[in-house]
């Protein structure tokens, strides 16, 4: 079974520039969702995705985008790039997205440099 | 909100011995999951060992064991027999067990080296 898969792994955008990332879950995996890891700030919940709908929602501001596709794919998009959106955005894929099921998968992670 | 504490940013151990990475979370709630991730450098973060939190026993995976002390708020990893392998990231996390899915809190870190 493959794992979750993120493209790309690495990309260089400047200042002001848009960007967006894609992760394809586990198969049958109907939630995913994105953090975003810096050595400062460590790993944060930027959103999550179920069933195409935006279900939970962290604190980051509305340049931050995402979506969900009806076979369970997500991009996320960040536009008005600034230095500070330099991090490595991590997907996570689970079967429902439930607490219960506690399990997350993670992905390899699209390393986003911004100069 | 949910936090987790994560008080030694590096640690070491020599291969074939033991260590234990500390971690301690603060929360309200009584029904909830603690887990420990293991993230090797440039590679994907994947689940070392899950705690829930209204199991009184231990839970165990083979070389991995958790020390979980509720009231303490404590969640320690103790890592047997350490193989260079073991080298990387290790993440505590915290997970809501309320109905709906909610975020996983993370720790900072501990970058763990094995020495040969």
């Amino acid at each position: 079974k493959a794992g979750v898969t993120q493209t790309p792994r690495y990309l260089i955008k400047t200042r002001g520039q848009q960007v967006t990332l894609s992760c394809s879950p586990i198969s049958g995996h109907r939630s995913v969702s994105w953090y975003q890891q810096t050595p400062g700030q460590g790993l944060q919940f930027l959103f999550e995705y179920f069933s195409e709908t935006q279900r939970n929602k962290g604190n980051f501001p509305g340049r931050f985008s995402g979506r969900q596709f009806s076979n369970s794919r997500s991009e996320m998009n960040v536009s008005t790039l600034e230095l500070g959106d330099s991090a490595l955005y991590l997907c996570a894929s689970s079967l429902d997205g439930n607490s219960r099921a506690g399990e997350l998968f993670f992905g390899e992670g699209s390393r986003l440099t911004v100069l | 909100a949910q936090t987790v504490t994560q008080s030694q940013p590096e640690m070491s151990v020599q291969e074939a011995e033991t260590v234990t990475l500390s971690c301690t979370y603060d929360t309200s709630e009584s029904d909830y999951y603690l887990f420990w991730y293991k993230q090797p450098p440039s590679r994907q973060m994947i689940l070392v060992i899950r705690q829930e939190a209204y199991k009184q026993q231990n839970a165990t995976e083979n070389r991995f064991s958790v020390n979980f002390q509720k009231a303490a708020k404590s969640f320690s990893l103790k890592i047997s027999d350490s193989q260079l392998g073991d080298a990387a990231m290790y993440f505590c996390a915290y997970r809501s067990a309320y109905p709906g899915n909610t975020p996983l809190v993370f720790g900072k870190g501990t970058r763990l080296s094995v020495i040969a």
